[in-house]
């Protein structure tokens, strides 16, 4: 199975600057995707990382706030635009063959405080 | 929109109970998949169920798929404190192309020793 290493694993930071968040994959996924999970609660997909395009976003998050960049098949990155606390939470990178169809690897994980 | 519904919330049992969540989808699955988050964590895939009617088994665990494929359940028998952690049921929605995976709200299960 995949061996997925994020990072960074947490970071503060202050209200209206960026963070962006690395995934890097051992090996060449197909898909890989972006969620976040507010403590105890569920993951929510924020969008699917394209290779070589844009990604597709899920209703609700936007490339603005949310770009994500995939230049090739092993390495995604999510950065949190102009961060607002409300943007606190885990942010999770994923990635599998033909997710929906075969099992998701998980990073670790970012838990992401803003101030 | 998604829909993939999962009850109960939390659970708590004495160890040596029997557990099970339980997972509904308003559209029929082409499959379902569960997955478990120890506390800070990542979810960890346990396996996926694709024939109406399915059955699975991993040692203590019992996976099931329903006939119509729009439910799921999942059983432990004689719970360890091990076993502590977020049961998550994940599915794509029907039409879905993209292949696209949407997890239900998870059930938090704790172990008393």
């Amino acid at each position: 199975s995949a061996v997925i290493s994020q990072k960074p694993s947490r970071d503060i930071c202050q209200r209206g600057t960026s963070l962006t968040i690395q995934c890097q994959v051992d090996s060449q996924v197909t898909m890989m995707f972006w969620y976040r999970q507010q403590p105890g609660q569920s993951l929510t997909l924020i969008a699917t990382a394209n290779q070589g395009s844009e990604a597709t976003y899920e209703s609700g998050f936007v490339i603005d706030k949310f770009p994500i960049s995939r230049p090739n098949l092993t390495f995604s990155t999510l950065t949190v635009s102009n961060m607002s606390p409300e943007d606190s939470s885990i942010y999770l990178c994923s990635a599998g063959d033909s997710p929906g169809q075969s099992p998701l690897h998980f990073g670790n994980g970012t838990r992401l405080t803003v101030t | 929109g998604q829909q993939v519904m999962q009850i109960p919330q939390y659970q708590h049992v004495q160890e040596g109970e029997d557990f099970t969540t339980y997972c509904n989808s308003s559209t029929t699955l082409s499959n379902i998949q569960w997955y478990k988050q120890r506390p800070g964590g990542h979810p960890v895939f346990l396996i996926q169920l694709v024939k109406s009617g399915e059955v699975k088994k991993q040692k203590r665990l019992t996976f099931q798929f329903g006939e119509a494929k729009k439910n799921s359940s999942l059983h432990i028998t004689a719970t360890q404190t091990t076993d502590v952690g977020t049961y998550f049921c994940a599915g794509p929605t029907g039409g879905s192309t993209l292949g696209r995976l949407y997890f239900g709200r998870g059930t938090q299960l704790t172990v008393w020793p």
